[in-house]
């Protein structure tokens, strides 16, 4: 079977650093992938790992161990308009839709 | 830029009736997907498809068929809709093996 784990609510301050995690267990693995959501909107994509180690893009960062079935997203210089829920979502094999977990809905405090 | 359209953002609609929502995308890909979200249970998949005229079930098919009779359309259908069925309902397209691209949603209410 498939599951994706993320925990289901966090709070950050405006400036800090926030790291959201993901674990999964999938029969086979072909990608993680991070998607940011606001309230409302459809989900849009942040970043995809394949290999182990960190992706940097901006104020973005994803990691990925492949080991441990584990991935965090890592948020710089957290700003208000980064309140929204962030889905983190696995391939696991081929051509196959992605699975996602339930979200992160994190929530920026001035 | 990769566009997915969807054919309303707000549909209302009464037990029993037939309800069509169309996606298109302009982007050329093969897979297109059918989602819904609910709070508290995420993303589902309801129906995908590979390439024109095929389609695979996903995790909740019950009560929904699909159509793809041309690359950038596919459509949902909900042959006699019922209360709950009321939900966010998210397409998605892709190149094989690449990130999934969203349209805006439906939200659909079922009354």
């Amino acid at each position: 079977g498939q599951n994706i784990d993320q925990p289901t609510e966090m709070t950050a301050t405006e400036g800090a650093i926030v790291q959201i995690n993901c674990t999964y267990q999938t029969s086979g693995f072909n990608g993680l992938f991070w998607y940011q959501q606001h309230a409302g909107e459809a989900p849009t994509f942040l970043s995809y790992n394949v290999l182990d180690g960190l992706e940097e893009k901006g104020r973005f960062s994803s990691f990925l161990s492949r080991s441990k079935g584990y991935s965090y997203l890592l948020l710089k210089e957290l700003q208000m308009k980064d309140s929204a829920s962030y889905l983190c979502a696995v391939r696991d094999l081929g051509n196959t839709p992605l699975v996602f977990g339930k979200g992160t809905r994190l929530s920026v405090i001035a | 830029d990769v566009k997915v359209t969807q054919s309303s953002r707000y549909l209302v609609k009464r037990t029993g009736e037939k309800v069509f929502l169309e996606c298109v995308q302009d982007m050329d890909h093969e897979n297109m997907f059918w989602y819904r979200q609910d709070p508290g249970l995420g993303l589902r998949l309801i129906y995908f498809s590979y390439d024109v005229k095929m389609k695979e079930k996903g995790d909740i098919p019950e009560g929904y068929s699909v159509s793809r009779e041309k690359k950038e359309r596919f459509s949902l259908i909900l042959e006699s809709a019922s209360t709950n069925q009321t939900s966010m309902y998210l397409c998605a397209s892709s190149l094989v093996r690449y990130e999934q691209y969203f349209g805006p949603g439906t939200r659909l209410t079922v009354t």
